[in-house]
């Protein structure tokens, strides 16, 4: 199986903030990564695939960018409603893999 | 607008079947175009990947889970289905479907994520 190692496995910010999570993928996958995010108690939100484009309807605040071994998510000014947890997934090879995902709170 | 609704005893027995089904709203799962996933999440953990089924019942399922993972589909109702053979303690999850949208050129398949998902419904496995 393809592993996914994502980093920080949590961080705390600052509205406003931006605000980097990387997933490294083992071995590499070229740009067949999907990013989500999760509220607690909720399913997950497809927010990018092809490792930047972005799904309709999310905010532009939201980027991502790399291929290969090294995949980042990058928000570029936190806001109140982005806490919660974020998951990379790769959809290079079945079956597909999920990072161990990113909390991120607000300072 | 699309939605997914899974369905199913929240308490199952070990040793037991678990037997989940999804209903699907706003789209026909006969029209192609989407792969139907299963995805697990134990409390407080990541999330695990079980397995898709096509319209077509193509299936692939993780090779954690193969022995024990059955998905079917039924069309006439707009459904897909999961069952979780000889479960333990360790199935105890929240446990999602979600729709997987897919193209095919020049004989190759290209993916996008798991663009639409259920609410999730909590499975414990406890006697």
């Amino acid at each position: 199986d393809i592993q996914m190692t994502q980093s920080p496995s949590s961080l705390s910010a600052s509205v406003g903030d931006r605000v980097t999570i990387t997933c490294q993928a083992s071995p590499e996958i070229s740009n067949f990564l999907s990013w989500y995010q999760q509220k607690p108690g909720k399913a997950p939100k497809l927010l990018i695939y092809d490792a930047s484009k972005l799904e309709t309807g999310v905010p532009s605040r939201f980027s991502g960018s790399g291929s290969g071994t090294h995949l980042t998510l990058t928000i570029s000014s936190l806001q109140p409603e982005d806490v919660g947890t974020y998951f990379c997934q790769q959809y290079d090879k079945v079956p597909w893999t999920f990072g161990q995902g990113t909390k991120v709170e607000l300072k | 607008q699309v939605q997914l609704q899974e369905s199913g005893p929240g308490l199952v027995k070990p040793s037991q079947t678990l037997s989940l089904t999804c209903t699907v709203s706003g789209d026909s799962i006969s029209s192609g175009g989407h792969y139907w996933s299963w995805v697990r999440q134990p409390a407080g953990q990541g999330l695990e990947w079980i397995g898709r089924i096509s319209v077509s019942e193509s299936t692939y399922y993780n090779p954690s889970l193969r022995s024990q993972v059955t998905m079917s589909v039924d069309t006439s109702k707009n459904q897909f289905s999961l069952k979780v053979t000889s479960v333990t303690a360790a199935d105890t999850a929240v446990y999602y479907c979600a729709r997987e949208p897919f193209t095919r050129q020049m004989g190759f398949s290209y993916y996008r994520g798991l663009d639409v998902w259920g609410q999730g419904t909590t499975v414990t496995v406890s006697s």
